[in-house]
């Protein structure tokens, strides 16, 4: 059964740094993988979707890749700025999920002023 | 501004009693979807629904039910039988219920915290 981890559970880093969230999951044939952000006490916006044919995807400061062989995802942002503080998860499509997501329980990232 | 609302953010729980949580979207979305959000988890799915007067059920959708009766609405019941509710519960839609080759993510609404009293 798929499963899909995101290690470190918490993350705090001064504010402009670079910075890497992963994300790994069990079963490399899933056909897209998606990066969303959640603020306290609030829903999930979505960031990034990429389909399994895909490596990478950008959006402004953000940029996710994808290794299917080694069940691997990194959300890589650029220039860290306090307002990035939120709780970042990554869920997978595949198919023993009857073809819904799959999720990563989440890492939360503090940027320090 | 087309989004999902959920109502009530807050709702509190007595023994033996079935709570309904309500979920509404304005973004003429096909597919819809229920989520609970334990502390230090991922998101699991209760029930979803791809179309009308049509809904699966997820990976934990025992001691709930849903109904689809209008393609807005889709509103989740927690029954006496769920015996450890508290929890965050999300509501999401998306354009088509096939997830598989969707370049449409799911949108989200800001959920219901659910407590017992």
């Amino acid at each position: 059964k798929q499963e899909v981890t995101q290690i470190p559970a918490a993350l705090s880093v001064p504010e402009g740094e670079n910075l890497v969230l992963n994300c790994s999951f069990t079963d490399s044939a899933i056909y897209n993988l998606q990066w969303f952000r959640q603020d306290p006490g609030k829903g999930l916006t979505s960031l990034l979707l990429i389909q399994s044919s895909q490596r990478e995807q950008t959006s402004g400061r953000l940029n996710a890749s994808l290794d299917k062989s080694s069940g691997r995802s990194t959300l890589y942002i650029a220039a860290s700025q306090p307002g990035d503080s939120a709780t970042y998860l990554c869920a997978v499509c595949t198919m023993d999920s009857n073809y819904q997501l799959i999720w990563g329980a989440g890492t939360k990232l503090i940027i320090k002023p | 501004d087309g989004g999902i609302t959920q109502s009530p953010k807050y709702l509190f729980r007595k023994e033996g009693q079935n709570v309904t949580l309500s979920c509404e979207q304005n973004l003429n979305h096909d597919a819809m979807y229920w989520y609970r959000q334990d502390p230090g988890q991922g998101l699991r799915l209760i029930y979803y629904s791809q179309i009308v007067n049509d809904f699966q059920k997820g990976d934990i959708a025992e001691g709930y039910s849903v109904s689809r009766e209008k393609k807005e609405s889709f509103p989740l019941t927690v029954t006496s039988a769920q015996k450890n509710p508290t929890a965050f519960y999300l509501c999401a839609s998306s354009l088509t219920g096939d997830l598989k080759y969707s370049n449409q993510p799911q949108h989200f609404g800001d959920g219901t915290r659910l407590s017992i009293l």
